[in-house]
């Protein structure tokens, strides 16, 4: 059973909320969520990580419902270059193949 | 640069050869992790180390691959009688142990193999 779900690829055109939901159905305790951003041929980066509620950075939105079932990431304003494939993961602070799942992520095309 | 290096960037071999990758993580980040990626799939862990100590490893990583890191500082991945099914991304990126929050693992550029 995996453990993230997200849609497999996503358009949006440039300027606009960009809003990507993963779902988590058995989400445990101790679990974070963790996003990531991938361009072609490059090693993902680091977007955004939360537990609950809602975190906000220089570049994203995380949004957690208080059952953690599902994530939201938000993309304020996309430009060109945040077309990419962006991978939600689930797992708790201890590294090794249960908790760095990546599945297939999200193919974000953003359109002029 | 302060960032995760990895070398080679591309390498092109023919079957049954052998090869190997190193990986320089970000100098104070005691753990270091291996992912393979394939064309249109995301990163698929392969093993890890905290510090020296190769702590898990994954059921993809066959008796033909090894990592080593010694002195915890860089990491080679070996891949001995390379397959055509091992023509891949491999990715190298580091982190520290965490504080009792989620860690953010720093991912380097990737050796493309292409094994002929």
């Amino acid at each position: 059973l995996a453990k993230t779900t997200q849609p497999i690829s996503m358009d949006s055109y440039e300027g606009q909320e960009v809003n990507i939901t993963c779902s988590h159905n058995n989400i445990a305790t101790n679990d974070y969520i963790t996003w990531y951003q991938q361009f072609p041929s490059q090693g993902p980066r680091f977007i955004i990580q939360g537990y609950k509620t809602k975190v906000t950075n220089e570049v994203a939105s995380l949004f957690i419902p208080a059952d953690r079932k599902s994530s939201t990431l938000s993309l304020p304003r996309v430009s060109l270059s945040d077309t990419a494939v962006y991978y939600c993961l689930v797992g708790d602070i201890n590294p090794g193949a249960n908790n760095l799942f990546f599945g297939t992520g999200t193919r974000l095309t953003v359109i002029p | 640069d302060t960032g995760v290096s990895q070398d080679p960037r591309h390498k092109i071999t023919k079957r049954g050869q052998n090869v190997t990758f190193r990986c320089d993580p970000i100098s104070e980040h005691n753990r270091l992790y291996w992912y393979r990626q394939t064309l249109g799939q995301g990163p698929e862990f392969l093993t890890y180390f905290q510090n020296e100590a190769q702590l898990e490893k994954s059921r993809l990583l066959s008796d033909r691959f090894s990592a080593e890191r010694p002195k915890g500082s860089f990491s080679t991945l070996e891949i001995q009688r390379t397959e055509q099914g091992d023509s891949a991304m491999y990715l190298c990126a580091s982190s520290l142990a965490p504080g009792g929050r989620g860690v953010e693992q720093f991912f380097g550029p990737g050796t493309r193999l292409t094994v002929l």
